[in-house]
Parts: C-alpha cells; sequence; structure tokens
C-alpha cells in the first residue's frame, strides 16, 4: 500500500505571497492532520480534517487555512506569507472509523519544505 | 491532551541496548502512548503504541508503568541507523509532540 504522499516536496516563496500544499493520504483513511515544523516551536500540530470537515484545530492564525475533498485528499493554504512561515510541513493520515480513535495511528508523509523569501 | 517530558539528548553505544524514558503523569485512561521518531527532517514513522500493557515489534519494545504516568522505550539492539529525534506522544484529539529525545547512537 502506497504512503502518505505530499506535493511539491520543495516551495520557494516571497513575503506576501500565498501558498497550496497538497496531501494524498493512505489509501481507505479519511483522516489527513497538517503540522509544522521549525526549529523554533518544533512539531505544531495545525488542524485535521475528516470526511471533507475540520475535526480539530491548532492554536495558528486565520492565514493557515485548509480543505479536505470527497477523495480524501486534502490541501493546505498559506496567504500573506511571513518569513516565519518558513517551515517542514507535514501531513498524517489515519482511518479513524468510529471508537478507535486513540488507537489510531497515524502515519506522516515526508513533508513539503516551504522557504519564505 | 496529556503533555509528555522526555530527556533532550541520549548516548547510546552500538549493538547496546537503547531505553529511551518517558514521563506523562496528567494521562488519561484510556489514552494510548505512541512513540515516533524522526530522522534528520524527514516525516515521523511510527515505532510502537501501548495502553497498559508491555508491547513489542520489530521495532522496539514498550514498557508502562502500572500507574501509566510513565514509559519506556526499548530498541534492543542500537544500530547507527536508530540516531534520530525520538518523540513520546499521548493519544487525545491532536497529537502533542514535544521536544522528544535526540538519540546518537555511538559506533
Amino acid at each position: 500500500k502506497a504512503g502518505v504522499t505530499q506535493t511539491p516536496r520543495y516551495l520557494i516563496k516571497t513575503r506576501g505571497q500565498q501558498v497550496t500544499l497538497s496531501c494524498s493520504p493512505i489509501s481507505g483513511h479519511r483522516s489527513v492532520s497538517w503540522y509544522q515544523q521549525t526549529p523554533g516551536q518544533g512539531l505544531q500540530f495545525l488542524f485535521e480534517y475528516f470526511s471533507e470537515t475540520q475535526r480539530n484545530k491548532g492554536n495558528f492564525p486565520g492565514r493557515f487555512s485548509g480543505r479536505q475533498f470527497s477523495n480524501s485528499r486534502s490541501e493546505m493554504n498559506v496567504s500573506t506569507l511571513e518569513l516565519g512561515d518558513s517551515a517542514l510541513y507535514l501531513c498524517a493520515s489515519r482511518v479513524l472509523a468510529g471508537d478507535t480513535l486513540l488507537t489510531d495511528t497515524q502515519y506522516f508523509g515526508p513533508g513539503t519544505r516551504l522557504t519564505v523569501l | 491532551d496529556a503533555k509528555t517530558t522526555q530527556p533532550p539528548s541520549m548516548d547510546c553505544a552500538e549493538g547496546r541496548a537503547a531505553n529511551l524514558p518517558c514521563n506523562h503523569s496528567t494521562i488519561s485512561g484510556n489514552e494510548y502512548v505512541y512513540w515516533y521518531r524522526q530522522i534528520h527532517s524527514q516525516g515521523p514513522q511510527y515505532i510502537i503504541h501501548g495502553l497498559k500493557n508491555n508491547e513489542t515489534n520489530e521495532m522496539a519494545s514498550l514498557i508502562i508503568t502500572e500507574d501509566r504516568k510513565s514509559s519506556t522505550l526499548i530498541l534492543p539492539h542500537a544500530t547507527l541507523r536508530d540516531t534520530a529525534v525520538y518523540y513520546c506522544i499521548v493519544s487525545g484529539n491532536q497529537f502533542y509532540f514535544g521536544t522528544g529525545t535526540s538519540l546518537t547512537v555511538i559506533p
């Protein structure tokens, strides 16, 4: 079974631009979560989508948004980019069915390295 | 969501067992303990998880104390490829990764 895939792998943008990152979950996985990783703040949860609905959200400004499509693929958008948005953006998927929430293992993709100049 | 505390760094000799501790004193009764590792800016890799019983798979063993307030990940025969940052996480509505333990396996 193919793993979580993320595109693009590397991206360079300038301040003020916007960016869209894509994530394809493992086949059969219905939940997609996004994380931001920076040297200063570590790995931080952005949001989770399930059945095209956001079910959890971390503590990030509204410039960070996401969506999920009917095939479970997800996109994350960052508007009005700032230098501090330079980071590794990670996507993770899990099955998330019924009462398996707490034992539902997340599997991570390789990440998208975003550099904001 | 329960938080975890891990030592920032550890060394281990190649071929020896690596024992990585984690404190999770505020864990709830139905929350699981997960371990992941991340090798130099790759995506975190799932290792193992457990609820209250000790668990073992092909990668590692997980020992959870009876009161569930702490756990230890054991890599039985560490190799150089096990050098990574290891994260202990308590499952909840979201995964809180913390700062992890940077394990260096020394030849």
